[in-house]
């Protein structure tokens, strides 16, 4: 079964500090997510990006943070400086079609610790 | 805005019991709803949905859940629970009204604790 991955599993870094989160999406996917669930609180949408680009995003999602796809089966996000309160369980999610109520498939998670 | 409560944190239930657990939303128009599982270490599993039609929606591992408009309820139920059904449960709503992107609002969380 097609499955959304995520690398590394676990991610420790200083305050101030780059990151990138990778995550290889499923592959005839077309809607790419980003999630964070900080300990102990929901699941967040951070933002989904469409046809290369960001088709939405939440107040959260600040200029600390950026998105790309910089080929064609990886989808990394990546925050410049990062923060204590950045530390979070992210995840990765894709759908298949556009606007369509397809559910999301979810990656297993990375767990960010900011030091 | 839309938004969605889990009224409990957690459901405690002997094994081979009735499972409820319960999933409140606010959304204008009519919803779409879902129901995801999270394992120990494992990323969150799509569970079951829904979009028009039935209101009882059949889903995996012998899930269901029922759309109730009235209420706005989507309860998650399963008629026998097993050990293994221990996890966390959330629920989601997408807003019918986006043209575009499929941004998910989740509830808190309620974790399933099932007893032999």
């Amino acid at each position: 079964e097609p499955e959304v991955t995520q690398t590394p599993s676990h991610q420790v870094t200083q305050m101030g500090q780059e990151v990138i989160l990778r995550c290889v999406p499923i592959s005839n996917h077309l809607y790419f997510y980003w999630y964070r669930q900080i300990l102990g609180q929901k699941v967040e949408f951070l933002v989904s990006f469409y046809n290369n680009e960001i088709s939405e995003k939440s107040e959260i999602f600040d200029d600390q943070f950026s998105v790309e796809r910089p080929d064609g089966s990886n989808f990394t996000l990546k925050i410049r400086s990062t923060k204590l309160e950045d530390s979070a369980m992210y995840f990765c999610a894709s759908s298949e079609r556009t606007g369509g109520i397809n559910e999301a498939f979810f990656g297993q998670g990375t767990r960010l610790t900011v030091v | 805005a839309q938004s969605v409560a889990q009224p409990e944190d957690q459901v405690n239930v002997a094994e081979g019991n009735p499972l409820t657990v319960k999933c409140t939303y606010s959304v204008s128009g009519n919803p779409y709803l879902f129901w995801y599982v999270q394992y120990p270490n494992r990323g969150l599993q799509f569970l079951l949905k829904y979009i028009t039609g039935d209101n009882l929606v059949k889903g995996s591992y012998g899930f269901e859940a029922e759309f109730n408009k009235s209420q706005t309820s989507f309860h998650l139920k399963k008629p026998s629970a097993l050990v293994s059904d221990s996890a966390l449960y959330f629920c989601a709503v997408r807003d019918p009204n986006k043209a575009a992107g499929n941004k998910l609002t989740f509830g808190g969380g309620t974790r399933v604790l099932v007893k032999p």
